[in-house]
């Protein structure tokens, strides 16, 4: 089974901090997913790449395919930041079979 | 916009009991899939859609039914609910693959207990 690894799993930072959480997967993807949730909240879909980078405010989302892997990014943190940050892959004629999803990075912004 | 309406939010259940959680999106999507969110694992998918009448089974589907009679309607059916099906169930839906934006959308989720 192909296998979505996230790191780190918790992250706790200082608000302002620029904060890094990477994602990666072990074969040829068509696309990967970002996603946010909050405690007792629903799901949120921040980006979605196939190669290059996005930006959307203060979060940035990256992917170099070669190396499968993906980071997302999140300038002048904030406490509202603190959530669950999710990587999801669509693997290569996966077609729509589902998404491989991470276990998620656990980030808490302390004011 | 209403986006994905799942209900309900919250449901306990005792066991053997049967319910259906509803899905409906206004966005015209082809694909809508169920997961299950469980502590300590990703989110994994029980079924999933790509068009009306069509319907196929993913990672965890023992225990659960659905069907698409309507691009709009996803529910899933506990059949005689276990104690292992306590979770959070979300329904996500899409565009196919080379529609749109591809970006996901999801429901609020359903917390569902199993007594």
């Amino acid at each position: 089974k192909n296998e979505v690894e996230q790191s780190p799993q918790n992250l706790t930072a200082q608000e302002g901090e620029f904060i890094t959480i990477n994602c990666s997967y072990s074969v040829g993807i068509s696309a990967l997913h970002w996603l946010q949730q909050h405690p007792g909240g629903g799901i949120v879909s921040l980006f979605m790449l196939s190669s290059g980078k996005k930006k959307h405010g203060r979060l940035i989302a990256t992917i170099n395919i070669q190396e499968k892997h993906s980071s997302l990014h999140i300038t002048a943190s904030h406490p509202r930041d603190s959530a669950v940050y999710i990587c999801a892959v669509r693997y290569s004629g996966g077609g729509a079979d589902g998404l491989t999803f991470g276990k998620g990075t656990h980030l808490i912004i302390q004011p | 916009n209403a986006g994905v309406t799942q209900t309900p939010k919250f449901q306990v259940l005792k066991t053997g009991q049967s319910m259906t959680l509803q899905c409906a999106q206004d966005m015209n999507h082809e694909y809508m899939s169920w997961y299950r969110q469980d502590p300590g694992m990703g989110l994994r998918l029980i079924h999933y859609s790509v068009g009306a009448g069509i319907t196929d089974q993913g990672e965890v589907p023992n225990g659960y039914n659905v069907s698409r009679s309507t691009t709009e309607d996803f529910p899933l059916r506990l059949l005689s609910a276990a104690p292992s099906q306590t979770s959070v169930y979300f329904c996500a839906s899409s565009h196919a693959a080379g529609e749109g934006t591809g970006e996901l959308f999801f429901g609020e989720g359903s917390r569902l207990t199993v007594l």
